[in-house]
């Protein structure tokens, strides 16, 4: 009953520092998505997936990368770390997004990555 | 474009209290509108929906009901617990994602 697995949990990286924190889910959830969580700001939406080989931009996709060679994984991709993305990222994903109120399937979030760059 | 607007927290209860976080929403249509609650440490749980004009969500003493007239949708307990303290969110079902509000963080003390 593992759901959404993020890892790390946590990270500091050096500004220009590249990383790619790592997100799977065992739902065969076709949706996929990465969001940013920083205070006073909720969560924005960084890329989203629809389904594997398809990906797309959302709010704050500037900085970041994603792939998605799997149902299962969806990685996000940080080529030259700066200070701005000082977040907490959070993976999640649904059956569908487009039917997530017909389906009855919810968004599942993973635990998030508290990551620092300094 | 969609957008949702929260009453700008922290919210500070004793426990017992009657609860109110008040949402507003803009948007196109008449989108599915969720309440998910993060407890600490966590990732976000879903806590409620509504997928239509004047349904009532429900769900471990929480409500909020789909007020198309005035594209709200405020979460409400009658008795708030210590246990109830957590951050929450508003959201609206967009185009291929979810749109949240800022948040609201409620400490419930006994």
């Amino acid at each position: 009953n593992a759901g959404v697995t993020q890892t790390p949990k946590f990270q500091v990286l050096k500004t220009g520092q590249s990383m790619t924190l790592q997100c799977a889910q065992d739902m065969n959830h076709e949706y996929m998505s990465w969001y940013r969580q920083d205070p006073g700001m909720g969560l924005r939406l960084i890329h989203y997936s629809v389904g594997a080989g398809i990906t797309d931009q959302g709010e704050v996709p500037n900085g970041y990368n994603v792939s998605r060679s799997t149902t299962e994984d969806f990685p996000l991709r940080l080529l030259s770390a700066a200070p701005s993305q000082t977040s907490v990222y959070f993976c999640a994903s649904s059956y569908s997004i487009a039917g997530v109120s017909s389906y009855n399937s919810p968004l599942h979030f993973g635990n998030g990555t508290r990551l620092t760059v300094t | 474009g969609n957008s949702v607007t929260q009453m700008e927290g922290p919210v500070t209860l004793s426990e017992e209290a009657f609860l109110t976080i008040n949402c507003t929403y803009t948007a196109t249509g008449y989108p599915s509108l969720f309440w998910y609650v993060q407890y600490p440490g966590e990732g976000l749980q879903l806590l409620l929906k509504a997928t239509k004009a004047d349904d009532k969500g429900s769900n471990k003493g929480f409500e909020a009901t789909y007020r198309k007239e005035t594209t709200s949708f405020h979460l409400e307990k009658g008795s708030v617990q210590v246990s109830d303290s957590a951050v929450y969110f508003c959201a609206l079902q967009g185009a291929q994602k979810l749109v949240f509000g800022q948040g609201t963080r409620l400490t419930i003390n006994p």
